[in-house]
């Protein structure tokens, strides 16, 4: 079975820095690009990053880059989010997810169950 | 930046009723878009891709149309499970932004 389990949530003060991990099972990790996604409460999805298959290349919205850094170990079948410089808009429902390809320019087709950043004094 | 617009945000149908979500792209993305559902405290999930391609497992019920900047998903008889909201995506270029989406409600 396909999965995707994201840890490393939790309460954060404003300017604090947190990791985000992104553990897959069930397909070849290195063929497919990962993205992050998040979602403020009461509110839409938005994209955070991604990074392609390889890890060669990696993107980001505009309102993370310089604080958010995505990364990836294939070797470990893991995808990260280091976010730094916390605000309190930051926080939301953070959601990993495979692309259905290498890189990443089309769907995500599998999703993990989210995990949640406070980020609050 | 390409803004993706959906339209209604949020709309009120009947069991067995055909409905229809409106995605629209402020440049042409050709059919780099995606549609999603998400129910309540669920993560989404991937209805159709490349604009008009049902993923698997998903109901046939679920149609995509569209190409360029002006897209469509039609849900032709709403079943119970369907009430849900539905997001769009262009995956043209990054950022890979996402429509503000449509809630689906029960009349």
């Amino acid at each position: 079975e396909v999965q995707l389990l994201e840890s490393g949530g939790g309460p954060v003060q404003p300017g604090g820095s947190l990791r985000l991990s992104c553990t897959a099972s069930g397909f070849t990790f290195r063929s497919h690009a990962m993205s992050w996604v998040r979602q403020a409460p009461g509110k839409g999805l938005e994209w955070v990053s991604g990074i392609f298959g390889s890890g060669g290349s990696t993107f980001y919205a505009d309102s993370m880059r310089g604080r958010f850094t995505i990364s990836r170990d294939n070797s470990k079948s893991t995808v990260y989010l280091q976010m730094n410089s916390l605000r309190a808009e930051d926080t939301a429902v953070y959601y990993c997810a495979k692309h259905t390809e290498q890189i990443v320019y089309d769907a995500m087709d599998v999703w993990g169950q989210g995990t949640t950043v406070t980020v609050s004094s | 930046d390409i803004q993706m617009t959906q339209s209604p945000s949020s709309l009120s149908a009947s069991v067995g009723d055909r409905v229809n979500i409106t995605c629209r792209a402020s440049q042409t993305i050709s059919n780099y878009l995606s549609w999603y559902q998400q129910r309540p405290g669920k993560a989404p999930k991937l209805l159709i891709y490349a604009a008009s391609n049902l993923q698997s497992g998903v109901p046939s019920r679920f149609s995509g149309s569209g190409s360029g900047t002006d897209f469509t998903l039609t849900i032709s008889s709403l079943q119970p499970e369907d009430f849900a909201t539905y997001y769009c995506q262009k995956t043209y270029t990054t950022p890979l932004t996402f429509g503000g989406g449509t809630k689906v409600e029960i009349k």
